[in-house]
């Protein structure tokens, strides 16, 4: 079955702290995606990438860098935190881009204070 | 742009009633259509998607029927669980050039009273 793993699951840090969330699967899959989940906005894409290196903006990219090191791990980086920040952030891959099943990690926590 | 719109929720419902949660959706292309849910504590997690117009999808006794000319995707269960309690996810990708993105509704959380 399919793996996502995500860590930490939770956080806390101050405002302008540097944070940065990790994603791992272990599918073999090409694509891989980071989204934030907020109330009232459902998920929002914030970066994807393709392949080991690859680097593609989502829709609320502001605030956030990403970096693909291998084919398996994907990492969020929040370099001055803000409160507006504040979400629970969720880790996703799958296999290719014709409309595949989306694989979802369990989500990471990130509460900016 | 593309977009999707679903029922806002919470909905509340007791066991054994029938469930519609609305969707519709704005793309200028022919997209594949999904609904995910996602139980407390977890992932979203896939609960079927239809590629194809006029077709129909279904899992664990929900559907709903891609209608292209309407641009609707409503998720029906005609006797709902308590274990059904969740949110539900409506959303859209069209693949090639767009990179299989998806589009997420705002999610419809569903509380199904025993």
């Amino acid at each position: 079955e399919a793996a996502v793993t995500q860590s930490p699951r939770n956080k806390v840090t101050v405002t302008g702290g540097n944070v940065t969330l990790s994603c791992r699967q272990t599918n073999s899959h090409n694509y891989m995606y980071w989204y934030r989940q907020d109330t009232g906005h459902g998920l929002r894409l914030i970066h994807y990438s393709y392949g080991a290196g690859n680097l593609q903006i989502g829709d609320v990219p502001d605030g956030y860098k990403a970096t693909r090191t291998t084919q398996e791990d994907f990492f969020l980086l929040l370099e001055l935190a803000s409160p507006s920040q504040t979400s629970l952030y969720f880790c996703a891959s799958s296999r290719d881009n014709s409309g595949n099943t989306l694989y979802f990690g369990e989500g990471s926590r990130l509460i900016v204070v | 742009g593309d977009s999707v719109t679903q029922t806002e929720g919470p909905v509340t419902l007791s066991e054994g009633t029938s469930l519609t949660v609305n969707c519709s959706y704005e793309t200028k292309q022919y997209p594949t259509l999904f609904w995910y849910v996602q139980y407390p504590g977890e992932g979203p997690q896939l609960l079927f998607k239809v590629p194809k117009a006029n077709e129909k999808g279904s899992s664990r006794g929900f559907e709903a029927t891609y209608n292209k000319e309407a641009t609707s995707f409503h998720l029906q269960k005609a006797s709902v669980q308590e274990s059904d309690s969740a949110v539900y996810y409506c959303a859209l990708t069209k693949g090639g050039s767009a990179l299989g993105r998806l589009h997420f509704g705002a999610g419809t959380q569903l509380i199904v009273i025993p």
